[in-house]
């Protein structure tokens, strides 16, 4: 069965410094996993897509993402943080079923910027 | 049009009252999703379409819930006789075929029962 769990329901750091934004899946099959960000009164908008080809996926704004099968896991990270990173992420997991798919969104992080 | 589009973005409804929700997806995409979005929780799945076809109603809570999207292109949300914990962000997205294609999200419309 599906299931997408984001580690840290908020994450907080100073301008400039790393992000790290966690998040396990679990996957009966190939699934494709996504970031998306949410600003305030804003619609979601994917950061970045993994389907089976590299690894490691460079996404928009700096944002990258490895996929580590054996941890199942596909953490986001950002080198240096900046202000307007402050958001909420949610970590996507879709996979095509023998009939159908399924989508299913994590509950979340915040992710804080302080200057 | 150029991206999706949700109407009303806000809606302030009284118990028991029916309400609709209007979706304009991106005017070239087949496939058209539905979601539900408590306050502190992210999107869960309600129902999507392909074109017209709706092969997938596992995720609508009751039976108050209804959707179409009669000419395959924009699709209504329906509430029947709302509740209170029908409150939430109601949020459609679209992409271009179906399955683990990116869905391309629509601001929302926020829903609150009284």
């Amino acid at each position: 069965a599906q299931s997408v769990t984001q580690l840290d329901s908020h994450v907080s750091v100073s301008e400039g410094t790393p992000v790290l934004l966690r998040c396990n899946y679990s996957s009966s099959y190939s699934p494709s996993l996504f970031w998306y960000v949410q600003h305030p009164n804003k619609g979601l908008q994917l950061l970045l897509k993994y389907t089976s080809a590299a690894t490691l996926v460079k996404g928009i704004n700096g944002f990258e993402a490895e996929f580590k099968k054996s941890e199942t896991s596909f953490h986001l990270t950002k080198p240096s943080a900046h202000m307007s990173d402050a958001a909420e992420y949610f970590c996507v997991v879709s996979e095509s079923l023998r009939r159908g798919f399924k989508t299913i969104f994590g509950a979340g992080t915040r992710l804080f910027v302080k200057a | 049009g150029a991206g999706v589009s949700q109407s009303p973005r806000y809606k302030v409804t009284k118990r028991g009252q029916d309400v609709t929700l209007r979706c304009d997806p991106i005017s070239s995409h087949a496939t058209l999703y539905w979601y539900q979005q408590a306050l502190g929780q992210g999107p869960e799945f309600l129902t999507y379409f392909n074109y017209e076809a709706q092969p997938d109603k596992s995720g609508l809570p009751s039976d108050r819930f209804s959707a179409e999207r009669p000419e395959g292109s924009i699709s209504t949300l329906t509430i029947q006789r709302t509740e209170q914990r029908d409150s939430a962000m109601y949020r459609c997205a679209s992409s271009l075929g179906q399955g683990t294609d990116t869905q391309y999200f629509g601001p929302g419309t926020r829903l609150t029962v009284l």
